[in-house]
């Protein structure tokens, strides 16, 4: 596609459900990041992919975080046993190649947990 | 721990004069930085980048500065539109620690007053 393609664009689910969040990054794009951000703060690095291995995960909050990119291409944030301080706004960003800082940024789902 | 800090929420100026932008940084591994921009319900886009090997970076009428010794830089907007109202994040990298994770701050809401 043109762009960072997000879905769901809005996901809301009760409190210990499970939620799955993906990413489809711009064709041919290498390097694959989510970040998570809060109302009025800036993106919240949680981690990132080049290719199908995971570089760095470093910022996923516990282990109830964990997140895929088997085929290299798309992406899958997983949450489980979902908790109201998980609710956010989920981005994803793609790049040509790692080191690239130029990301370009998906337009986010936005995961309320009630 | 906040390692990227953007101290002032927010700015405005008159459309035709200087915006100035600024971050600063705690982590002396960092080595790369960049300037992103938001508009409401979009992603962030990239603006400019600059390595620490350089002190200052051109693109039009955006401007980045960096004072390595002080641990900060800037962003400087010349002439300011009113198109340029937006929320700025200032991002930094520590690429030769080998990971290429991007750190954000927590952005300055422009408003660009015609």
């Amino acid at each position: 596609g043109a762009g960072v393609s997000q879905s769901p664009r809005y996901k809301v689910t009760k409190r210990g459900q499970d939620v799955a969040l993906r990413c489809d990054p711009i064709s041919g794009h290498v390097s694959l990041y989510w970040y998570r951000q809060a109302l009025g703060q800036g993106p919240e690095f949680l981690t990132y992919f080049n290719y199908e291995a995971q570089q760095d995960k470093s910022g996923l909050p516990n282990d109830r975080f964990s997140a895929e990119r088997p085929e290299g291409s798309i992406s899958t944030l997983t949450i489980q046993r979902t908790e109201q301080r998980d609710s956010a706004m989920y981005r994803c960003a793609s790049s040509l190649a790692e080191g690239r800082g130029e990301l370009f940024f998906g337009e986010g789902s936005r995961l309320t947990v009630l | 721990d906040q390692q990227v800090k953007q101290n002032s929420p927010s700015l405005s100026v008159q459309e035709g004069r200087i915006s100035i932008l600024n971050c600063d940084y705690t982590n002396s591994m960092f080595d790369y930085f960049l300037w992103y921009k938001k508009y409401p319900a979009e992603g962030p886009t990239f603006l400019i980048s600059i390595s620490s090997i350089k002190d200052k970076n051109e693109d039009g009428r955006f401007t980045v500065f960096l004072n390595k010794s002080a641990k900060h830089l800037s962003l400087h907007i010349v002439p300011s539109q009113p198109g340029d109202s937006a929320v700025y994040f200032c991002a930094a990298s520590a690429r030769t620690s080998g990971t290429y994770k991007y750190i954000f701050g927590t952005g300055t809401r422009l408003k660009v007053l015609a």
